[in-house]
Order: C-alpha cells, then structure tokens, then sequence
C-alpha cells in the first residue's frame, strides 16, 4: 500500500516562500497524479493542483496559479508544493493526495503540513 | 468552475438514527463524484467514490447514490464514531472543488 509522507510544520514570515514536500513510498511515484489540497483552521477543502510527474505537466485551479507551484523528482519519489508572497490568508494545513488508475481515486493522503504566516 | 452546492452545513442526529448529505453540481458532473469523512486533527478519510462505490474498510452502512447533478450520502444506524465533518468533491472538471462541508454532530 503507498504510504505519503509529508513535510513538518513551518513558522514563515510574510512575504516569502516556502516549499513543502510529500513522499511518496511503497510504489514510484510516476504512477501518480499529485494532487495537494489546502484547508484553512475550521474551513473546508480547497483543491490547489495536481502534477503529474511522469512528464511535469501541472492544472491549477485559477486562485492559486500565481500563489502554488507543483514540482516532482522522480529520484526521489518526492513532490512539491511551493507557496510564493505568503500572507496570512496562506496560514492552513496543505494535504497531499493521488489519483492512479490502480485504486479509487483519493485514497490516499498525506498527514498535512501546517504553515503558520506571521511576523 | 464546477460549483458544489452541499447541505445542510451541520446536522445534529440522534444514535442509530438514519443521516442524508447532499451535493448538488453546478453541472453534469457524470457521477465523477467523492465523499469524505474528516475528523478534527486528520486528513479527509474517502467513504464514497464513483458516486456510489464504497471505498476499502468503510463500513456498509454509509452508502452513495444520485446521478447527473444531484448526489446523496445516506448514513445508516448513526454510530458515535460518525461524529466528523463529512465533504463532497468532484473530480469530472478541473479544479477539482469540493462542498463547503456539514458538520454532524450528536443530538
């Protein structure tokens, strides 16, 4: 069964970026679309991107297509989620999740990372 | 953008009582359709998907239906551990969107 293991917590100050990471094992990660997920403290789900690794191609949804960046290294078995001009509207928990052809689509999910905005 | 239009935002139900979630679509979204449960301080868990397939380990008593742009999760017997925040998603158009979520809590 695969196993996404994300990246700890970040404290980062307003106006900087920060990278997060989601690990993918127990399968390559080329047989993944990535999709991340962003969900503000007692919010809902917001669908940020999906990339799939096997050649880079992204979709965003428009809100984040100048906010997210979606990267994959297939070395590592690892994608990314780059967060640009952060302010705190970005402070929230971002999940990583996998749609292949092999099992439902979400099935999997990482355990989030938080990022907390402030100066 | 595919609106989801999901209801009611919270609900409170009784023990062994019988719960409907619904989503509806802002168009045909073809039953390309997932449901999760959430509980605070956890990632989404997918319950449904396909509109009414239930995923591996869900117990048989939630259970998906609906078609073109009206979906339904139904939850049978009410249990304790089905306090959670349930969300509907649809994955026919990109972006991807989700519901705004209900929120189940005990009566």
């Amino acid at each position: 069964e695969v196993q996404l293991q994300q990246s700890g917590a970040e404290l980062v100050r307003p106006g900087t970026s920060v990278k997060l990471s989601c690990k993918v094992s127990g399968d390559t990660i080329t047989a993944y679309y990535m999709h991340f997920v962003k969900q503000r403290p007692g919010q809902g789900l917001e669908w940020i991107g999906r990339i799939d690794p096997e050649d880079d191609s992204t979709k965003y949804a428009e809100k984040f297509k100048n906010k997210a960046t979606l990267t994959a290294d297939t070395s590592s078995n690892t994608a990314y989620l780059k967060l640009s001009s952060l302010t705190s509207e970005d402070t929230a928990t971002y999940f990583c999740t996998v749609i292949t052809m092999m099992v439902p689509p979400f099935a999997y999910w990482g355990q989030g990372t938080l990022v907390t905005v402030s100066s | 953008d595919i609106q989801m239009t999901q209801s009611p935002a919270s609900l409170s139900a009784s023990l062994g009582e019988t719960v409907t979630i619904e989503c509806r679509a802002s168009e045909d979204i073809y039953s390309n359709l997932a449901w999760y449960q959430q509980k605070p301080g956890n990632s989404p868990q997918l319950l449904i998907y396909d509109a009414n397939s239930l995923a591996d380990g869900v117990p048989s008593r939630f259970s998906g239906s609906g078609s073109g742009t009206q979906y339904s999760l139904k939850i049978n017997s009410l249990q304790s551990e089905d306090v959670a925040s349930y969300f509907c998603q649809q994955y026919n158009n990109y972006p991807y969107t989700f519901g705004a979520g209900t929120k189940l809590e005990l009566k």
